[in-house]
């Protein structure tokens, strides 16, 4: 699977659109980008997914470049609660032996404040 | 999606000894895998549990110290056993239902 860059940390004022950017120049044709989140010492939280055109559901939009060698996370409306850990993993979406390995990296610790 | 539930929520256990941890989903599923996240780290995946058949361990994860069992499609136990301090971690319980994974709440575990 295709290796990720965030930044270590980011802070957002509460409101405020957040905006998480990951880097994955080495992404292939059929690796699609997955984002996580973790919030301290729980299990991680899906967020959502796409391939190469943006997404948007109820929790955040996914915007990913037309070379597909970045994407940004955005949180539209931050609150104190999405303070967490957001991962951005890029991986082979198929129901091979390989599904579960999901490797996270260390990810963006986004900090929301009042 | 998928619900997943993690018992015991966390605990504190002497060296030397085991601990089971049980991981229940909603709905059955065929693929379920066992992460680990030791302070301050990523997920690390211990080992994919396998319906009917025994586990598929990574790389540095062994079955005597590490076993699994996964009677059914909804349910799986990880033990840990002959516990040092350094298996103090939080112990994640994953699914796949379709082709997203999701995580259950974590199992704290300390050693003492």
């Amino acid at each position: 699977d295709a290796k990720t860059t965030q930044p270590p940390s980011m802070d957002c004022a509460e409101g405020r659109a957040a905006n998480l950017p990951c880097n994955h120049s080495t992404i292939s044709g059929n690796e699609y980008v997955y984002w996580y989140r973790q919030i301290h010492s729980q299990g991680p939280q899906y967020i959502i997914h796409g391939l190469k055109n943006n997404e948007t559901n109820e929790m955040a939009s996914l915007i990913i470049t037309e070379d597909r060698k970045s994407s940004t996370l955005i949180l539209p409306h931050a609150t104190l609660r999405d303070t967490a850990v957001y991962y951005c993993i890029v991986r082979v979406r198929d129901r091979g032996s390989t599904l579960g390995r999901l490797y996270f990296g260390r990810g963006t610790q986004l900090t929301v404040w009042p | 999606s998928a619900v997943i539930s993690q018992k015991p929520s966390r605990d504190i256990c002497q060296r030397g000894t085991s601990l089971t941890i049980q991981c229940q989903v909603d709905s059955q599923v065929t693929m379920m895998f066992w992460y680990r996240q030791q302070p301050g780290q990523s997920l690390t995946l211990i080992a994919t549990a396998n319906q009917g058949s025994e586990a598929t361990y990574e790389s540095g994860f062994v079955i005597d110290k590490f076993p699994i069992s996964r009677p059914n499609l909804t349910f799986s136990t990880l033990t840990v056993s002959n516990m040092s301090p350094e298996d103090s971690s939080i112990y994640l319980c994953s699914v796949v239902p379709i082709d997203t994974q999701y995580f259950g709440p974590g199992t704290r575990l300390t050693v003492l």
